[in-house]
């Protein structure tokens, strides 16, 4: 059972650019969510999603766009990538919506922009 | 809103030695606080968590942690400390969410404390 499959775990782009990290679960959730994780602030939510075709924002969601076209996958889109952006993305599933619910993780995206 | 801080972000023991890490919440109504662990180089994984059933919760690996609402605290605590142990530990609350009573999973977490155990 792989849990929630991150791609790729380390990436470097340069300023300006794009690019999609993906993440794919397979526990049949329909709950899914990206974090980013910057050293000394915890995880901030960029956006989430509640099942197939409904994505909405979360806390930090400027610069970033979601899609979710199946239960499975559930990519973020950076767009004219900013240094700004330096982070660990983490990608979230949960089988539930109700408040106690246990979060699965994947193993991260290490992106830098330089 | 709701928040968690947790108060030291590095804390380095012993192997064999009490770990203690500690978190405060602020929060409108009844929380639900998890902890989560962070091994190097992988995804967040749940140690423990708190639904408002026993004060007292036990974890994975021999953590536990115990919900004081007079303090406003869900401090995480290890008797004996592994050099395994070694990792970052995040506490978080359950967002309250919409109207409709339902956060949709989504957590607000710490900062972060990265446990250090020396041999």
């Amino acid at each position: 059972n792989a849990g929630v499959t991150q791609t790729p775990k380390f990436r470097i782009l340069k300023i300006g650019q794009s690019m999609t990290l993906q993440c794919t679960q397979d526990m049949n959730h329909n709950y899914m969510y990206w974090y980013r994780q910057d050293p000394g602030m915890g995880l901030k939510l960029i956006y989430y999603s509640v099942g197939a075709g409904i994505t909405d924002k979360g806390e930090v969601p400027n610069g970033y766009n979601v899609s979710r076209s199946t239960t499975e996958d559930f990519p973020l889109r950076l767009e004219l990538a900013a240094p700004s952006q330096t982070s660990v993305y983490f990608c979230a599933s949960t089988a539930t919506r109700a408040r106690g619910t246990e979060a699965f993780f994947g193993q991260g995206t290490r992106l830098t922009v330089v | 809103a709701q928040s968690v801080t947790q108060l030291g972000s590095h804390v380095s023991v012993s192997e064999g030695a009490l770990v203690l890490l500690r978190c405060n919440y602020s929060s409108s109504v009844p929380p639900y606080l998890f902890w989560y662990v962070q091994y190097p180089n992988q995804g967040l994984q749940l140690l423990l968590k708190y639904t408002s059933a026993a004060t007292l919760v036990k974890g994975i690996n021999g953590f536990e942690a115990e919900f004081k609402k007079s303090e406003t605290s869900f401090h995480l605590t290890k008797p004996s400390a592994h050099m395994s142990d070694a990792a970052e530990y995040f506490c978080a609350v359950s967002d309250l969410g919409n109207a409709g009573g339902t956060s949709y999973g989504k957590l607000t977490f710490g900062q972060g404390t990265i446990l250090t155990v020396h041999p």
